[in-house]
């Protein structure tokens, strides 16, 4: 079983969609949550980090259930720019040795 | 200011042949690291710098692979006798500890073994 698991995808909702990924963790040593985004051949990059009490920042809202070993993101109003892998990103502690999973594709269209 | 760079951005190479690939960390980073992805895959962890040791290399998938990082600024990544399955991204990361703080990505050397 992998270390993260994430919804397949691909996505493809219209503008303006609430769209949910989701994410689980086998590793119950955890400690870090990431959202990280990645356009098309472009390196990823941080969208969120992922808190107990849960985030939100402006249109993403990140979820973490360690009882669980869940892991979500909400996106509302979904936009053209939102177009994406997203990719749930875990790690042990020490904050290196970050631990993918394999991302999932969101395509929004007009 | 600068970001993590990352050269060559892309690299042909026959089977057999030897490569280097080299990361520029955001200045004053003292933590450096190397992921690799595949088509289709995340980022898989390689090997982590803290200064100029190599703290964690657990996840260099054999001998033919070796990073340096000298001065404990540059970071260099060697693949010796390059095989197909070498074929894919890698990506460099830096941070300005390896505690608490976020990886910044440079933008990938993309590596392709004829």
């Amino acid at each position: 079983r992998k270390e993260v698991e994430q919804d397949p995808g691909p996505f493809n909702v219209p503008e303006g969609a609430t769209v949910a990924f989701n994410c689980t963790y086998s590793n119950s040593a955890s400690q870090s949550f990431f959202w990280y985004r990645q356009d098309c051949r472009k390196e990823p990059k941080l969208l969120m980090s992922v808190y107990s009490s849960g985030n939100e920042d402006g249109r993403f809202t990140a979820q973490l259930n360690r009882a669980s070993q869940y892991i979500s993101l909400l996106i509302r109003d979904s936009k053209l720019s939102d177009s994406a892998t997203y990719l749930c990103v875990v790690n042990r502690g020490s904050n290196y040795k970050l631990t993918f999973g394999k991302g999932t594709l969101l395509t929004v269209n007009p | 200011g600068a970001g993590v760079s990352q050269t060559p951005s892309n690299k042909v190479t026959e089977k057999g042949k030897y490569v280097e690939l080299r990361c520029d960390p955001i200045s004053g980073h003292t933590a450096l690291y190397w992921y690799r992805q595949s088509l289709g895959q995340g980022p898989e962890f390689l090997i982590y710098f803290q200064g100029t040791g190599a703290a964690d290399d657990s996840g260099l998938p054999n001998d033919r692979f070796f990073a340096v990082r000298p001065e404990g600024s540059v970071s260099t990544l060697k693949i010796q006798r390059t095989e197909r399955g070498d074929s894919a991204m890698y990506l460099c990361a830096s941070s300005l500890s390896s505690v608490g703080n976020e990886q910044f990505f440079g933008p990938g050397t993309r590596l392709t073994v004829l």
